[in-house]
């Protein structure tokens, strides 16, 4: 089975930087996929990662520790556009579908 | 980038009635397709993967008899809930597996369904 893990909600203020961790313990990992879900939306792709190490994409990066189980999205130079959920998700060996995490819902304000 | 488009948008109907839901690959070939249901403030959960020419995987706890997948071809898969309940009310969206890049998956805009 899967278990991933990220805190509910998080709250920046804009122009900030924020960090939303997720965790994880799944046997046969694979990658970790990280999703941005505006309210009433479909999620749409943020990020990648398969080797540890930081992958950064304009304001966005994700870091990975495959020893550790651990992950994080770093969001810089906030927006009150960024205000909305995080998602975690992970890829297991062998198959294609995602196993997401409970998501975390940001809040950027003024 | 890839482009999955999901119909209807939104749908309301009569509980005991079917409602079907189309999802389509646009701009690519989708062997595999994934459909998930998510609750309010809620993330997604999965409840079936739809290979193409094949039977559709279900997880444990999904009706396979309720929510009835069909992947006809490479850019289709529907998902039919059947004898709707108010419980069945939630948002559903489809995602289709992109076999080059990284294998990420492709959403659709996803369809809101409230059973009355």
């Amino acid at each position: 089975g899967q278990n991933i893990d990220q805190p509910t909600e998080m709250t920046a203020t804009e122009g900030a930087i924020v960090q939303i961790n997720c965790t994880y313990q799944t046997s046969g990992f694979n990658g970790l996929f990280w999703y941005q879900q505006h309210a009433g939306e479909a999620p749409t792709f943020l990020s990648y990662n398969v080797l540890d190490g930081l992958e950064e994409k304009g304001r966005f990066s994700s870091f990975l520790s495959r020893s550790k189980g651990y992950s994080y999205l770093l969001l810089k130079e906030l927006q009150m556009k960024d205000s909305a959920s995080y998602l975690c998700a992970v890829t297991e060996t062998g198959a294609n579908n995602l196993f997401f995490g409970t998501g975390t819902r940001l809040t950027v304000i003024p | 980038g890839a482009v999955v488009s999901q119909h209807p948008s939104r749908v309301i109907c009569k509980s005991g009635t079917s409602v079907k839901i189309e999802c389509r690959s646009l701009d690519f070939q989708a062997t595999t397709m994934f459909w998930y249901r998510q609750f309010p403030k809620q993330s997604l959960m999965l409840m079936a993967t739809s290979n193409e020419g094949s039977k559709a995987t279900y997880e444990q706890g999904v009706e396979k008899d309720k929510f009835l997948i069909n992947h006809a071809s490479l850019t289709l898969s529907t998902l039919t809930v059947t004898s709707a309940h108010p419980e069945d009310s939630s948002f559903y969206i489809c995602s289709a597996h992109d076999r080059g890049g990284y294998g990420e998956q492709y959403f659709g805009p996803g369809t809101r369904l409230t059973v009355t």
